[in-house]
Formats: C-alpha cells, sequence, structure tokens
C-alpha cells in the first residue's frame, strides 16, 4: 500500500470548510484513497473514497489531483461535532486484508 | 439498522482470566476483523475473517483466538489475558465485493483493562 502524509494537526472555524491535504506520491494505478475519521472514543467511521474522478457525498468531497499523487477532503461546513481525527488511507480497492491507518490529522472545530 | 455491535463495552479482567468479546453484525458482510487500538496508536490488526468458518491472522495475533460459525457473528477470545492486553478492541465488517468493497463499517469498541 501507498504512503500517505498528512498534517498532525489543524483547526477551523465552525461553519467554514475545513481542507484536508493527504499527499500520496507513489500511489500506484489501481490504489484507491479512502479517508475515515475517528471521533474520540469512537470506531473509526468510513467518509469517502475515491480512484480518480473528485467524488462528493452527503459528508464531503474529494478532490484528487490529475497526478494523483495527492488529494483533499473538504468538509463543507464544519460543525464542533467533526473535531476528529481524519485518515487518509491509499490501497487497492479489493477487499479483505487490513487498513492502515497512519497518524491522521487531528481537527479541531472551533466555535 | 444496528451495523456493527460490539458487547460487553467495558471489561475488567485479571492477569490469567479468560473472556471472549462478540462482534454481531447485520448488514450480510463477507469479510470481519478484529482490531486492537493502543493509547495515541493507531489500529492494529489482530485476525479476520473472509467467511463463515474461515478465520487468518493478522500482524498482531499471539494471546487471541478467534471463531466464525455464523456468518453474522466473529468472536475474539484470550484465553489467559495478559496486562499487556488492554486496549480498546474494534470488530469492522466490509463486503466482499461490488462498489462498497473494502469499505470497513466498525463497532464502538470494547475497553479492556487487564490488571
Amino acid at each position: 500500500d501507498a504512503k500517505t502524509t498528512q498534517p498532525p494537526s489543524m483547526d477551523c472555524a465552525e461553519g467554514r470548510a475545513a481542507n484536508l491535504p493527504c499527499n500520496h506520491s507513489t500511489i500506484s494505478g489501481n490504489e484507491y484513497v479512502y479517508w475515515y475519521r475517528q471521533i474520540h472514543s469512537q470506531g473509526p467511521q468510513y467518509i469517502i473514497h475515491g480512484l480518480k474522478n473528485n467524488e462528493t457525498n452527503e459528508m464531503a468531497s474529494l478532490i484528487i489531483t490529475e497526478d494523483r499523487k495527492s488529494s483533499t477532503l473538504i468538509l463543507p461546513h464544519a460543525t464542533l461535532r467533526d473535531t476528529a481525527v481524519y485518515y487518509c488511507i491509499v490501497r487497492v480497492g479489493a477487499a479483505g486484508n487490513k487498513l492502515t491507518f497512519g497518524g491522521g490529522t487531528r481537527v479541531l472545530v472551533k466555535p | 439498522n444496528a451495523g456493527v455491535t460490539q458487547t460487553p463495552k467495558f471489561r475488567v479482567l485479571k492477569t490469567g482470566q479468560s473472556m471472549t468479546l462478540l462482534c454481531a453484525q447485520d448488514m450480510n458482510h463477507e469479510y470481519m476483523y478484529w482490531y486492537r487500538q493502543d493509547p495515541g496508536m493507531g489500529l492494529r490488526l489482530i485476525h479476520y475473517s473472509v467467511g463463515e468458518g474461515t478465520t487468518a491472522k493478522g500482524e498482531v495475533p499471539d494471546g487471541y483466538n478467534v471463531s466464525r460459525l455464523k456468518k453474522q457473528n466473529f468472536l475474539l477470545g484470550l484465553e489467559s489475558a495478559a496486562p499487556s492486553q488492554t486496549s480498546v478492541y474494534f470488530c469492522a465488517s466490509s463486503y466482499l465485493s461490488g462498489k462498497s468493497k473494502n469499505i470497513q463499517y466498525f463497532g464502538a469498541g470494547t475497553r479492556l483493562s487487564v490488571l
């Protein structure tokens, strides 16, 4: 699985968009970008994933650069409940095996 | 729709005691996983199962056993608990195929302390 690099922490104002970057310069052609988050003391929660195209769902948007070496998770209107550690994971889209959670980005949404 | 349910939520054991953690999913997922998470660390895979009656070792399997007698249940057993097994345990499940493959859905966790 390709290695990912994320900033260790970032703050965001409530109601504003939160843009979380992730670098994955060694990503291969069949690897997807997945985003999960873990709110304190809870199990990880799937947010979104993509291969090449930008993706949007009810939680967030995922912007993947054309060369696929980096991506950005966008929380359009951050709320206090979005305070969590966000993990960018790159792996093949086949089922099974582990998810490798790196350090992630600790996001603090402030009032 | 309950998703992934773990029982118990909390447990305190004495060294040498045994216990079983239960994970149940109602999404008809083929794959199920057990992870542990130590303070300030990421998740580490203990064991996983690709279907009823089959299990496989993850990266930290020692001291644990698992069983998957029914598709919806995945049990994690500690035969002789040790303080090093104090951790938060998460169960997850995922589909085998289709667009949602490799999206893992997690339970709320079991907090285990071994004294």
